[in-house]
């Protein structure tokens, strides 16, 4: 089954306490993103890669990193979490850049930092 | 800067009860207008693509239309299981790789 899987679903914890949320695709994917999404902010783009060893900042990448070694993998680095990174995350994944590709996302993680 | 404004932000239906969700855009040339339809709990998922103006798409009871200023999200005989959120997005032909941007939503509601 074509899947985008994170980890974990749900996580707390407390400030700057390095973190990682792991994504992975099974759909050999060449471009992969990271969006957080805000009540009343909508999904907003954190980083994203076009492929391996490629990536690039997205609309808020400030507390973030990102890497992307293997192909299917893309996991979100936070180096020393704070209050207002707490939200929603998604990872999600498609063929390429181009607006025929969907965007096929993971179930997302709820992160609190307190 | 590309923007996607959607409204009503949220909607209560009677099942059965037609009506249409709006998404507003302005982007430096539209590569492509997406829509999602998001579950509580749960990732967007895929519902069509939109490439240029005239452009319409179905899938059972939905039908995405698209104008240079504007798409419609147009619900006909409405059943309580699509009671989701639904979000539309824009991909500019120009600029950065980024990819998506994204609106914040209608909520729609669809009561038996």
């Amino acid at each position: 089954e074509a899947q985008v899987t994170q980890n974990p679903r749900y996580l707390i914890t407390v400030t700057g306490k390095k973190l990682t949320v792991t994504c992975s695709q099974n759909m050999n994917h060449e471009y992969m993103s990271w969006y957080r999404q805000d009540p009343g902010l909508g999904l907003r783009q954190i980083y994203y890669s076009m492929n391996v060893e490629v990536t690039d900042k997205g609309d808020v990448p400030e507390g973030y990193k990102v890497s992307r070694k293997e192909k299917r993998n893309f996991p979100l680095i936070l180096e020393s979490p704070s209050p207002n990174q707490t939200s929603l995350y998604f990872c999600a994944s498609s063929l390429s850049r181009e607006a025929s590709a969907e965007a096929f996302f993971g179930q997302g993680t709820r992160l609190t930092v307190v | 800067e590309d923007q996607v404004t959607q409204s009503p932000e949220a909607l209560r239906l009677q099942e059965g009860e037609s009506s249409s969700l709006n998404c507003s855009y302005t982007v430096s040339g539209l590569r492509g207008l997406f829509w999602y339809r998001q579950d509580p709990g749960k990732g967007p998922e895929f519902l069509f693509t939109l490439y240029s103006a005239g452009e319409e798409k179905e899938k059972e009871r939905l039908k995405a239309t698209l104008t240079k200023k504007e798409s419609f999200l147009h619900i006909t005989a409405p059943k309580p299981e699509d009671s989701a959120t639904y979000l539309c997005a824009v991909q500019a032909r120009f600029g950065s790789a980024r990819q998506l941007t994204f609106g914040s939503g209608t909520q729609l509601t669809v009561l038996p």
